[in-house]
C-alpha cells in the first residue's frame, strides 16, 4: 500500500507555464527526497529536506523549487516549464539515517 | 567515475535459474546498501538492503557485501518471468542521508 502520495500521475503541459508536483506522505518521516529519471536512466537527486524549513539542492542541477512547511508535504514547483523538463519526478520518504527511502508512483511530466 | 556502478546487461537466465546481479561503489565511508527492483513505467520498490559484510537472506533473494572490496551483489534464487525488471543498487553516501543510485541492471528471465 502507498503511504507516499504523488499527483498527479501525469501531465502534459506547454512551454512557460508554471507548475507543482505534490507530494504527500503519512509516516511521519523527516526526510524527504526528490529523484529525476530520464526513461531507462538512473535516479538523480535533486532536492532533499530533513524536516520543516530546510531545503537543500541535490546532486543535479534543476531550475525546480521545492518547500517544506509541513512535515507530511513536500512539493516541488517549476515556474517555467521548457521541454528539457520532460522527465519522471519521483518523490521518497525515510525515517532515519540509513534507512530505505520509501518510493511515491512518480509524476511523469511532458513539457510540449 | 560514478559513485555507484552497475553493469547495464540485460542480463538474461533461464526460468529457475540463479540471477546474480553486481554493483560496485566508490565512498569507502558509506555503510547502508540497498536494492530496488523497478518495472518499466513505476517507481522503485525495496528489495533488500545489507549494513554488514557478509551475506543477508530474505525467501529467494541473497545480498552480499564485501567493503574491503566495496562490491555489493544480488543473488536471486528460482528466478521468475516476474523477476524480468531493472534492479537498481543503491548507497547512503558518507551518513549523509542521501542515496546514490547506479543507473541498473536489466534483468530478463526466460521461461
Amino acid at each position: 500500500e502507498a503511504d507516499i502520495y504523488q499527483t498527479p500521475r501525469y501531465l502534459v503541459i506547454g512551454t512557460g507555464k508554471k507548475i507543482t508536483l505534490e507530494c504527500s506522505q503519512t509516516m511521519g518521516h523527516d526526510k524527504m527526497y526528490w529523484y529525476q529519471q530520464d526513461p531507462g536512466m538512473e535516479l538523480h537527486l535533486i532536492h532533499y529536506s530533513y524536516g520543516v524549513n530546510s531545503t537543500e539542492k541535490g546532486d543535479l542541477s534543476s531550475e525546480s523549487t521545492v518547500s517544506r512547511i509541513r512535515t507530511e508535504h513536500f512539493p516541488l514547483t517549476l515556474e517555467s516549464a521548457r521541454p528539457s523538463h520532460t522527465s519522471q519526478y519521483l518523490c521518497a520518504s525515510s525515517e532515519s539515517p540509513g534507512s530505505p527511502l520509501h518510493f511515491g508512483n512518480g509524476t511523469r511530466l511532458t513539457v510540449t | 567515475q560514478k559513485e555507484v556502478e552497475q553493469n547495464s546487461g540485460p542480463l538474461s537466465v533461464p526460468e529457475g535459474a540463479i540471477a546474480s546481479l553486481n554493483c560496485t561503489y566508490s565512498d569507502r565511508g558509506s555503510q547502508s546498501f540497498f536494492w530496488y527492483r523497478q518495472y518499466s513505467g513505476k517507481s522503485p520498490e525495496l528489495i533488500m538492503f545489507i549494513y554488514s559484510n557478509g551475506d543477508k537472506e530474505d525467501g529467494r533473494f541473497t545480498a552480499q557485501l564485501n567493503k574491503a572490496s566495496q562490491y555489493v551483489s544480488l543473488l536471486i534464487r528460482d528466478s521468475q518471468p516476474s523477476d524480468s525488471a531493472t534492479y537498481l543498487c543503491a548507497a547512503e553516501r558518507d551518513s549523509s542521508y542521501k542515496l546514490i543510485f547506479g543507473s541498473g541492471t536489466r534483468l530478463l528471465v526466460r521461461p
